[in-house]
């Protein structure tokens, strides 16, 4: 079963804007990771959060997690073409053996020129 | 480093043949998973190993398997193709464990006719 599930499904902005998508989860987590995947390509990871942590950066990508509401955001800022690509959020929950990741949905993000 | 490698990019099979996707990984990772990338599924797990000689099932691991005889090749067999496993499939490789990010090859288009 999915438990991370990105909102928008889709999304379409126009280049210098900003983008954010949401991810939301079920259980308890260990991480929380997000992921960018080109049209035919694999996937690329871009940041990783771990349960303990509010925000991070990294270049003009922005990740919030709020653990009480068991959602992550991530924030791209002035997107450029370049962008476009589908962003995928993984968990890696606590307990267990810790051996798997869950998977959302994905956005797909639209950057226009 | 060439990073993670898959072979083939695409292949065609007919219902009943087997074939084996070859993946490699020159980082020294001891984890390696095979995902299997389908619309509106989102990524699904369908083996994994955490060491050469060890590996383990995912969520949708029937018809395939898998062999891990050395760290660096995580090849993935299809027994007898049926058009249920037309799908993107990918590898991807972790440094120790799954709380650490993953690295994706290419990936794999297969379609079973």
């Amino acid at each position: 079963s999915q438990q991370g599930e990105e909102d928008p499904q889709a999304l379409s902005i126009q280049e210098g804007e900003n983008a954010t998508m949401n991810c939301s989860y079920k259980t308890s987590i260990n991480n929380l990771q997000w992921y960018r995947q080109n049209s035919g390509r694999g996937l690329v990871h871009l940041i990783l959060i771990r349960s303990n942590e509010r925000e991070k950066h990294s270049g003009r990508l922005r990740v919030t997690l709020d653990t009480s509401k068991k959602s992550s955001s991530l924030l791209i800022t002035a997107s450029r073409a370049a962008d476009t690509a589908s962003y995928f959020c993984a968990t890696l929950s606590k307990g267990g053996n810790n051996r798997k990741l869950i998977w959302g949905l994905g956005t797909s993000l639209a950057v226009n020129p | 480093n060439a990073g993670v490698t898959q072979t083939p990019k695409f292949q065609v099979l007919k219902t009943g043949q087997s074939m084996t996707l070859q993946c490699a990984q020159d980082m020294n990772h001891e984890y390696m998973s095979w995902y299997r990338q389908d619309p509106g599924m989102g990524l699904r797990l369908i083996h994994y190993s955490v060491g050469a000689g060890i590996t383990d099932q995912g969520e949708v691991p029937n018809g395939y398997n898998v062999s891990r005889s050395t760290t660096e090749d995580f090849p993935l067999r299809l027994l007898s193709a049926a058009p249920s496993q037309t799908s993107v499939y990918f590898c991807a490789s972790s440094y120790r464990n799954f709380f650490k990010p993953q690295y994706f090859g290419p990936g794999t288009r297969l379609l079973v006719l």
